[in-house]
């Protein structure tokens, strides 16, 4: 069983919609969870952070952890063509020693 | 404002033949990263780094070798290239654990 897992899709939404991403997770000692954005061809960047159970707003980007389930989600609201790229779900797997794990990804493909 | 800097970004290798990838990060951070991305199958760790000293396998570490020459940098070797080790190479470094990874900007790696 792979560590971090994720749905590949793609996932198509329309214009203006809400994209629902999702990632479950096997250690349950993971400490930090991550989800970041990569365009074809270019680096991963950042999206956003959470650390503690509940939901984390930033902007049109809100992650959701539940540890007890053990799985972590990114909600876009307002979703734009500019969304369109891979989200890859990531997990520090050992907080001690920063074991940084990755999932498949999950392609969004935003429909105008 | 260099970040995360990988050298080379393209290369080309014939079966058997060795070489080295070379990363640096110019932002002090303590913990860096080897990760392969073949497609779908997402960001695979090969082997990382927490601090300047340590080095521990990751995922897929066979094949592969690194050293953590100092804290900034953090080489990649293969010893006898093989067709199966044809991927794009991302290095990545973050401040602790529970922080942001950088990521390098790749390099794209063909063996043949």
């Amino acid at each position: 069983q792979k560590e971090v897992e994720q749905n590949s899709g793609p996932l198509s939404v329309p214009e203006g919609a809400i994209a629902s991403l999702n990632c479950t997770y096997s250690d349950r000692g993971s400490q930090s969870f991550f989800w970041y954005r990569q365009y074809s061809g270019k680096s991963p960047e950042l999206i956003m952070f959470i650390y503690s159970n509940g939901d984390k707003e930033d902007g049109r980007f809100t992650a959701q952890l539940n540890k007890a389930s053990q799985y972590v989600s990114l909600l876009i609201r307002d979703s734009q063509p500019s969304d369109s790229a891979t989200y890859l779900c990531a997990v520090n797997s050992d907080g001690a020693t920063n074991k940084l794990i990755f999932g498949t990804g999950t392609l969004l493909a935003v429909q105008p | 404002n260099a970040g995360v800097t990988q050298t080379p970004k393209f290369q080309v290798l014939k079966t058997g033949q060795s070489m080295t990838l070379q990363c640096a990060q110019d932002m002090n951070h303590n913990s860096m990263y080897w990760y392969r991305q073949d497609p779908g199958m997402g960001l695979r760790l090969i082997y990382y780094s927490a601090s300047e000293g340590t080095t521990d396998k990751g995922e897929v570490p066979n094949g592969y070798n690194v050293s953590r020459l100092n804290k900034r940098e953090f080489s990649l070797r293969l010893e006898s290239a093989a067709p199966s080790q044809t991927s794009v190479y991302f290095c990545a470094s973050s401040a602790s654990p529970n922080t942001e990874a950088f990521f390098g900007q790749g390099t794209r790696l063909t063996v043949v």
